[in-house]
């Protein structure tokens, strides 16, 4: 598969648990965040999004928090399964066409 | 099946050797973008175009050219090959450029190597 960073923050979990994804984004003034999933030998996939607006937002079988005060982000990730294994990036925008991507963080996920 | 198409997935060619990437979306998205990823670099924005004979510099446009002249379709270009191009490309797309409130969709990427 494609080799998308040789130097990346690692998660390891093991299956059946919950696997916590943090990040650090850069602007205050970034308004809107995504979390995208990237698998081997595949683009980066959109997991789920979040608006400044809000601190907590749920999908299935995942969550994104934020908190604005500390530019912390984190996605939460139930029961982990081995499908989970990818490498994690999230995402800021200020409201311009540039989206800011962060280095990511890759998660094994032990049977 | 709604997707981002590029081709050719794998391409090694060399030095000065004109070539083009191809990308494909049937979402009728406004927004277009291409993205390099390099290991300990991430993905860094190229071009990108909010729609049709519209498009600017993202953070590392030097070497590269683009065109939109359809809005499914949005080609990159190299001009003249260098080894420091030699990286893992993306196209994406996106359905509304206001503002860009709308996820990336992302094509599987074209891994390019000049020799």
């Amino acid at each position: 598969g494609e080799s998308v960073g040789l130097h990346l923050p690692t998660l390891s979990v093991q299956e059946g648990d919950n696997s916590i994804i943090n990040c650090a984004y850069s602007n205050s003034a970034s308004d809107y965040f995504i979390w995208y999933k990237q698998e081997s030998g595949k683009g980066p996939q959109f997991i789920i999004d979040i608006r400044s607006n809000m601190d907590k937002r749920q999908g299935q079988r995942v969550t994104v928090l934020l908190n604005k005060t500390v530019k912390h982000l984190s996605l939460q990730i139930a029961a982990t399964q081995p499908g989970d294994s990818a490498v994690y990036f999230c995402a800021e925008n200020t409201g311009g066409f540039k989206t800011i991507f962060g280095a990511g963080t890759r998660l094994f996920v032990k049977a | 099946e709604a997707q981002v198409t590029q081709n050719p997935r794998y391409l090694i060619t060399v030095t000065g050797k004109k070539l083009t990437v191809t990308c494909s979306q049937n979402m009728n998205h406004e927004y277009m973008s291409w993205y390099r990823q390099d290991p300990g670099l991430g993905l860094r924005q190229i071009y990108y175009s909010m729609n049709v004979e519209v498009t600017d510099k993202g953070d590392v446009p030097e070497g590269y050219k683009v065109s939109r002249k359809e809005k499914r379709n949005f080609p990159l270009i190299l001009e003249s090959p260098s080894p420091n191009q030699t990286s893992l490309y993306f196209c994406a797309s996106s359905l509304s450029s206001a503002r860009g409130r709308s996820p990336l969709h992302f094509g599987n990427g074209t891994r390019l190597t000049v020799t």
